[in-house]
């Protein structure tokens, strides 16, 4: 069975960085997509990027384009995200998602989450 | 970017009561369409993905439907462990605004 495994809650001041770990396990690391979602409170999910786990390469949402970075560790299994010049408005539960494959190929839906990631900013 | 527009916002009706749900698309997305149950506390799981396929684990009662701009997803005969906020999501990774199903 697939899990995710995700860090725990943070608290940030505003400008910081915040780095949120996803571990990976049950399934072949190196053959997914593990994409990041944010979920603000009384807001709809918010799509951030996704990374390819087997080259590294990653995409991103322009609406977080040039504050967020998703990299990934391999040996470790880990995928991790890192979200830079925090404001009060970044407070929001972090999700790691795994897409959903086909035949092997990454699609568009996430069938198995994180358990969430609590980031607080706050002065 | 392609926004998804869901309704009702809320939605009140009782166990064992059929309920149905709308997302609609600004732009046709063909059947690339997914939908998501979540709980308070708890992350989404995923119910239907490509209009109208189950996930894995996912009981018959949960159907969905549509293609272009127009989508639903059913319950059709609500449990108590459905009460729950249910998304949409596109292929381009936008998220419905979602519908609360509560208890009447």
């Amino acid at each position: 069975q697939v899990h995710l495994v995700q860090s725990g809650p943070e608290v940030k001041k505003p400008g910081a960085s915040v780095k949120v770990s996803c571990k990976a396990s049950g399934l072949d690391f190196t053959r997914n997509s593990i994409h990041w979602v944010r979920q603000a409170p009384g807001q709809r999910l918010q799509w951030m990027g996704w990374i390819n786990t087997a080259n590294g390469n990653t995409k991103y949402s322009q609406k977080f384009q040039g504050r967020v970075t998703i990299t990934r560790d391999t040996s470790a299994t880990t995928v991790y995200m890192e979200l830079s010049s925090l404001r009060s408005e970044d407070t929001a539960v972090f999700y790691c998602a795994r897409a959903r494959l086909r035949f092997g190929e990454p699609e568009y839906d996430y069938d198995f989450w994180g358990q969430g990631t609590l980031v607080t900013v706050s002065s | 970017e392609i926004v998804l527009t869901q309704s009702p916002a809320t939605l009140s009706l009782s166990p064992g009561e059929r309920a149905t749900l709308s997302c609609r698309t600004s732009q046709s997305v063909d059947r690339y369409l997914a939908w998501y149950q979540q709980k308070p506390g708890q992350a989404p799981r995923l119910l239907i993905y490509d209009a109208s396929n189950r996930a894995t684990g996912i009981p018959a009662r949960f159907s969905g439907s549509g293609s272009g701009t127009d989508f639903t997803l059913t319950i059709s005969s609500l449990e108590p462990e459905d009460f729950a906020v249910y998304y949409c999501q596109q292929r381009s990774n936008s998220f419905g605004g979602g519908t609360k199903v509560e208890i009447k």
